[in-house]
């Protein structure tokens, strides 16, 4: 079955190391998006891609960074890792064809920085 | 700007009709959709509105009016496991990126 999955799930890191946090769908979707979710603020993008190659900054991008070298991944870097950044992180993909595509979503990443 | 305004908690007995309602300010307006989130989950799909009217889907139904900039979720005969996060987005016109509201918590008892 195609899915969507997230690695890893959990990651504790330190104030200043850079981390990366994997996405690989295997729907071979085009478009996919990362947010993450805080108490309060629901969910918010902070990158998202419609292709290879192509890259777009969400409402909250400062200090994350996305490649998009295939179709299937799109890995999320946090350059050096901030206290605030402490959230939940959904990746999510769609198709682009169809005004009712919907988004399908990762399992999340449970990201704490200290 | 993009404003998504929901009830951030609800609560509901077991068997009961609940509705969440959903208003929105977008710069543009190309459907509106509705996710299930239980707690530690992702979000799931539940409804899909882009023209005014309501769909029904099972025990859930979603309602829209665009010149009101309104839509609420409808759930019937609630169940336990209907205690989740209801998610409202709105998809501005012209992108696939989606605008989330905070979501609304609904606590079902029974």
């Amino acid at each position: 079955d195609a899915e969507i999955t997230q690695s890893p799930r959990h990651k504790i890191t330190e104030t200043g190391r850079q981390v990366t946090l994997a996405c690989h769908q295997t729907w071979n979707h085009n478009n996919m998006f990362w947010y993450r979710q805080d108490l309060g603020h629901g969910l918010r993008l902070i990158h998202y891609s419609y292709g290879v190659q192509d890259t777009n900054k969400g409402e909250v991008s400062d200090g994350y960074s996305v490649s998009r070298s295939n179709t299937e991944d799109l890995p999320l870097t946090l350059e050096s890792a901030a206290s605030s950044q402490t959230s939940v992180y959904f990746c999510a993909s769609s198709e682009s064809t169809q005004l009712t595509d919907t988004q399908y979503f990762g399992p999340g990443t449970r990201l704490t920085v200290l | 700007g993009q404003n998504i305004d929901q009830p951030t908690e609800m609560t509901a007995t077991e068997g009961a009709i609940v509705q969440i309602n959903c208003t929105y300010q977008t710069s543009g307006f190309n459907g509106l959709f509705w996710y299930q989130q239980h707690a530690g989950e992702a979000p799931t799909f539940l409804s899909y509105n882009v023209l005014d009217g309501l769909e029904e889907k099972g025990r859930f139904s979603s309602f829209l009016s665009r010149s009101k900039g309104y839509s609420y979720l409808l759930l019937k005969e609630l169940q336990m496991k209907d205690s989740a996060s209801y998610l409202c987005a709105v998809r501005p016109t012209g992108f696939q990126k989606l605008v989330f509201g905070t979501g609304t918590r609904l606590l079902v008892s029974p």
